[in-house]
């Protein structure tokens, strides 16, 4: 596509309910990472996919949360037993690749809100 | 630990007065610093920054990067409200995987 997709742009879900978030990276793009803004903070990040390599999973807050990108394309990052601290902004992002810097293109976010 | 600083947190301005706003990085294998404008939810791209000394300008808006010292300064001349953002540091890094540290972000306001 032309863009980062994200989706959904918001859900509101109650407390131990599980969730997942989608994002569809701009064509090509190899690289692809998720972070978290939770309100008036900076982006965290929480996982990085390059190509078929392993992902870095480093930034994963808990084992409640869990990523996949199938076919090098599509990602869907999965929070189990949501609790409300995991209300925040979650940021997609893609890059053409690693052996150059390149700049990272955002999608528009999925706000998740847990009651 | 990799980290990136941003400063001030916020900032109030008048509209044209001038900015300069800070960003200060420690990381293992420095790559690349890029600057981000969030007005909502999605970044949007300003600058990348991956040599000394090389201003980077962009209408009013320019930075640089300096790696002796480990920063880089973004400034916004003749300021306007359409400049209220936060602005947001982030730098490449290469320890043990390619990877974006972002700063907390300054919060400009420009009022009329």
């Amino acid at each position: 596509g032309a863009g980062v997709s994200q989706s959904p742009s918001n859900k509101v879900t109650e407390k131990g309910k599980d969730v997942e978030l989608r994002c569809d990276p701009i064509s090509g793009h190899t690289a692809l990472y998720w972070y978290r803004q939770s309100l008036g903070q900076g982006l965290e990040f929480l996982i990085y996919f390059q190509g078929n390599s392993a992902p870095d999973k480093s930034g994963l807050p808990s084992d409640r949360f869990s990523a996949e990108r199938t076919g090098g394309s599509v990602s869907t990052l999965t929070i189990q037993r949501t609790q409300q601290e995991d209300s925040a902004v979650y940021l997609c992002a893609s890059s053409a690749g690693t052996w150059y810097s390149g700049e990272l293109f955002f999608g528009e976010g999925s706000r998740l809100t847990v009651l | 630990e990799d980290k990136v600083v941003q400063s001030p947190l916020s900032l109030v301005v008048h509209e044209g007065d001038t900015v300069t706003l800070n960003c200060s990085y420690e990381v293992t294998n420095f790559r690349s610093l890029l600057w981000y404008k969030q007005e909502k939810k999605a970044p949007t791209f300003l600058f990348m920054l991956t040599s000394s000394g090389i201003e980077k300008k962009s209408g009013r808006l320019s930075s640089i990067l300096d790696k002796k010292e480990l920063f880089s300064i973004l400034n916004i001349t003749a300021t306007q409200t359409g400049d209220s953002a936060v602005y947001l540091c982030a730098v490449e890094a290469t320890s043990g995987t390619y990877k974006y540290i972002f700063g907390t972000g300054t919060r400009l306001k420009v009022l009329a």
